[in-house]
């Protein structure tokens, strides 16, 4: 069956650095894939979309890759700061059933 | 301010209650959603209606029952839920889907949820 997976480990970086979080998706090919923020006690909130033809997506500090060799996508914040702390859910509609799939979300936390 | 407004925010109910949540959403779409959100799963989509008619039951038990009265309203209908019901309720809503909109990749505008415990 179709699967969108994230790394369920929570990621712990510096204030300042770049970070890096990671969406695979197994047994379908997506036309796109789309990113979300989810803060404690709120809905997901849209972030970027980026489509199987597009390498890359940019949106201020927030980049997006789509590797459809590597079935994967790549969500980077630069310059991070703890504002960004939250989890990020990456999602996309599922082959025959159409019907949009989401990974269990990566946990974010800057430290200051 | 999401556009997509959820009551009550928090739910305490027995096993034997009837209780109901409530989704608003003042976008102009005409799709909306009901989402579930347990600790350590991703989200599991339950219910999608689009103009008003229910066009997915992801095999959800019939102790949940949804009612979409309008493009605008959404409500779920709880009654002798069981204590693993226990979770966030998340309600969506999205672009109308037809030949004049392209909106297969629109994002979903979710509401803050309920959470909801069964005890």
């Amino acid at each position: 069956s179709q699967k969108i997976e994230q790394n369920s480990e929570a990621l712990n970086i510096q204030e300042g650095k770049t970070a890096t979080l990671t969406c695979n998706y197994t047994n379908y090919s997506p036309a796109y894939l789309q990113w979300y923020r989810q803060d404690p006690g709120r809905g997901p909130v849209f972030l970027l979309l980026i489509r199987e033809n597009e390498k890359e997506k940019r949106k201020e500090r927030l980049k997006v890759t789509f590797d459809t060799t590597l079935k994967q996508s790549l969500f980077h914040i630069t310059a991070s700061q703890p504002a960004d702390s939250a989890t990020y859910l990456c999602a996309s509609r599922g082959g025959a059933t159409n019907k949009l799939i989401f990974g269990t979300g990566t946990l974010l936390a800057v430290q200051p | 301010e999401t556009g997509v407004t959820q009551t009550p925010r928090h739910l305490v109910m027995g096993m034997t209650n009837k209780k109901s949540l409530k989704c608003e959403q003042h976008l102009g779409h005409n799709a909306m959603y009901w989402y579930k959100q347990s600790a350590k799963k991703p989200l599991e989509l339950m219910f999608v209606y689009n103009f008003k008619e229910q066009t997915e039951n992801n095999s959800v038990p019939s102790r949940f029952s949804p009612e979409c009265p309008n493009s605008s309203h959404l409500f779920l209908h709880l009654h002798t839920l069981q204590p693993e019901d226990s979770a966030l309720y998340l309600c969506a809503s999205s672009p109308p889907k037809g030949p004049q909109r392209s909106s297969y990749n629109s994002p979903l505008h979710f509401g803050n949820g309920t959470r909801l415990t069964v005890t």
